[in-house]
């Protein structure tokens, strides 16, 4: 069965301050797909991004990064230079190709002061 | 862009009544999915449908049920209703294209359901 659990269930920091956000998953399916979801205070989820399994390359954009290792099948993701607005619950998801579901971790809630 | 559209935004209910989540996807959006997120809790999957046919099923009560329609909206019938299914209730949709496992979720602002 999937599952993904986010270790941190809350992370304080200050403006400008960079943080990454860990995930690690388990799954038994060769091919899958990995994503991070933000949701603000307002409680919508808002799609960040996606990794698939097949693609370990990490990748930045724009303050958003992400560190993808397969081999401890981990899926970090990193915010450089925070700000207030980076506030959010981060869910990290884990969809197999077996099946249309998302399944998501339990959450990390960021909290960036001024 | 247009969004993920979903109505009402908020319910309130008494036990034991019936309630009627509908979900509108993105425009060519055919895959339609729904989630249930509890009071600090991460969102769990209840039911998908593509092409108005169910596709996955999750842990939804047998006293919701839901459909897709032939313009692609979804509603989700909520009966008999508890305590437990006050939350927030998702729909998101993807666009499967010409390959059905590269498809991202693309979340709905929820409807958020008190049942008092």
């Amino acid at each position: 069965a999937q599952k993904v659990t986010q270790a941190q269930t809350e992370i304080s920091v200050v403006e400008k301050e960079d943080v990454t956000l860990d995930c690690v998953y388990e799954t038994r399916d060769t091919t899958y797909y990995l994503f991070w979801y933000k949701q603000p205070p307002s409680g919508e989820l808002v799609f960040l991004i996606r990794r698939n399994s097949f693609d370990e390359q990490n990748e930045i954009s724009g303050r958003y990064s992400w560190n993808f290792q397969k081999s401890t099948s981990s899926f970090n993701f990193t915010i450089t230079a925070s700000q207030v607005v980076d506030s959010a619950v981060y869910f990290c998801a884990l969809r197999e190709t077996s099946g249309s579901r998302l399944t998501f971790g339990e959450g990390t809630q960021l909290t960036v002061n001024p | 862009a247009a969004g993920v559209i979903q109505s009402p935004r908020h319910l309130i209910k008494e036990k034991r009544e019936t309630a009627t989540l509908k979900c509108y996807p993105i425009p060519r959006h055919d895959t339609v999915y729904w989630y249930q997120q509890g009071p600090g809790q991460d969102p769990q999957f209840l039911i998908s449908f593509y092409e108005k046919m169910q596709s996955d099923k999750g842990s939804i009560p047998d006293r919701f049920s839901a459909q897709q329609f032939s313009d692609y909206h979804s509603e989700l019938n909520m009966s008999s209703l508890e305590l437990g299914d006050s939350a927030l209730y998702f729909c998101a949709s993807s666009s499967t294209l010409s390959d059905r496992s590269t498809d991202t979720q693309y979340f709905g602002p929820g409807t958020r359901l008190t049942v008092l």
